[in-house]
């Protein structure tokens, strides 16, 4: 079946460090993989995706890379700042129409 | 252009009560999802609606949950005799279909069961 299995948190960082949010998938064929936030009191948006393997997303200095041969497609992001303190959950989509499988989500606070 | 809109923000209601919720999707999104958000737990798939295809009700979790969308356009998501573990975040998405996979999320409607 699919599956996305996320870094439990929650994860508080001071400003300015290095953030890794792991996310691992199982999955049949050649899924799509994202990442979407959640700030405070508002929806999810959509932070990066990668649609095939070896392709990195990237946005707002978040990056991740699309490893089939690790079925992982962990976040980072090299200076985190106070205002990327959100949810974020990792995300496998299996084609157009088709639902979204997700993670349970990782809180990050990041503290001045 | 404007995105997902749902509505109400906020719903309280007493057990036993039915309630509604209503999505607006993106302007020509012909794909529609409603999920659920659970305290402490990740999102889960109620619901998947495409243009005219019947619905993918695979993810409602019990006969009190359906759905409906009128027009190809604006959906509603009714809960029957509502109990309290329905008590939950219940998000809608839309997307393009034809073009992309990507999902884009309305701000949610937060029901509180009493």
């Amino acid at each position: 079946g699919n599956s996305v299995t996320q870094m439990e948190g929650p994860v508080t960082l001071s400003e300015e460090a290095f953030l890794t949010i792991n996310c691992t998938y199982t999955a049949t064929g050649y899924p799509s993989l994202f990442w979407y936030v959640q700030y405070p009191g508002e929806g999810l948006q959509l932070l990066l995706k990668a649609t095939k393997a070896d392709d990195k997303g990237s946005n707002k200095g978040f990056e991740a890379t699309y490893r089939k041969e690790t079925t992982s497609f962990h976040l980072e992001k090299g200076s985190v700042q106070v205002s990327d303190s959100a949810v974020y959950f990792c995300a496998l989509g299996r084609g157009t129409g088709n639902q979204f499988y997700f993670g349970t989500g990782t809180s990050l606070t990041v503290i001045p | 252009g404007a995105g997902v809109s749902q509505s109400p923000s906020n719903k309280v209601t007493e057990k036993g009560k039915d309630v509604e919720l209503r999505c607006d999707p993106i302007s020509g999104h012909t794909a529609l999802y409603w999920y659920r958000q659970s305290l402490g737990q990740g999102l889960e798939f109620l619901i998947y609606f495409q243009g005219n295809s019947a619905p993918d009700k695979s993810g409602l979790p019990s006969d009190r949950f359906s759905a409906e969308r009128t027009g190809g356009s604006v959906s509603t998501l009714t809960i029957q005799r509502t109990q309290q573990e329905d008590s939950a975040v219940y998000l809608c998405a839309s997307s393009d279909y034809r073009t992309t996979d990507t999902q884009y999320f309305g701000p949610g409607t937060r029901l509180t069961v009493l």
